[in-house]
């Protein structure tokens, strides 16, 4: 099915390992997105993609780095995970913002 | 930074009910969407609302964009225990969506 794929589903780190979330989607989209998810904070966006080879920062990037490796695939790395980061992010992607985001079905960090 | 606040944030009604939620902003947006979200899954899309005043109708769901671009509501009749989940809004500025807090709906059978 069309759509956008994320791994792992769940994962859990000790404070200060490192590791990298994976996002693909297979619609074509220019624009690609990741954000985290916190009860009664609602999806504030981490990093974003506007297209191949640009990346820009959001609303809460410090902590994570990102990569759009090609049009299909944009990753996000946390280099030192640190407890705050435990939340479950989601990628997702679009062509235009009034045709609506795709999202991914999330990966749950947790950071102990 | 563009805020949208939602309301109420938590809901629970019966079977058949019927509901109103709100998503206010003091800032103007180019336009709004609203999204579902269920347990262990990532919102979808449900609307998109452009004009100000529009309103869609999406089967038992009725969304309306306020006039002046800063607020909407999602109205649900007869509510169902399928309608049960996370409605999240999300305000469209250049590319980039600003996300509500989201209201919680649990219908009881």
């Amino acid at each position: 099915n069309a759509g956008v794929t994320q791994t792992p589903k769940f994962q859990v780190l000790k404070t200060g390992q490192s590791m990298t979330l994976q996002c693909a989607q297979d619609m074509n989209h220019n624009s690609m997105y990741w954000y985290r998810q916190d009860p009664g904070m609602g999806l504030r966006l981490i990093y974003y993609s506007a297209s191949e080879g640009t990346t820009d920062k959001g609303e809460v990037p410090n902590g994570y780095n990102v990569s759009r490796l090609n049009k299909r695939e944009f990753s996000l790395r946390l280099e030192s995970a640190a407890p705050s980061q435990t939340s479950v992010y989601f990628c997702a992607s679009s062509e235009l913002a009034n045709y609506g985001y795709t999202f991914g079905s999330g990966t749950r960090l947790t950071v102990v | 930074t563009q805020l949208l606040e939602q309301s109420p944030q938590f809901l629970s009604i019966q079977e058949g009910e019927n509901l109103t939620v709100y998503c206010n902003s003091s800032s103007v947006f180019s336009s709004l969407q609203w999204y579902r979200q269920e347990p262990g899954e990532g919102p979808v899309l449900l609307v998109t609302v452009v004009t100000g005043g529009e309103v869609k109708k999406l089967k038992r769901l009725t969304f309306q964009f306020g006039d002046a671009r800063k607020d909407s509501s999602l109205h649900i009749t007869a509510a169902q225990p399928g309608d049960t989940g996370l409605y999240l809004c999300a305000g469209i500025s250049g590319s980039r969506l600003t996300f509500g807090e989201g209201t919680q709906l649990t219908v009881n059978p």
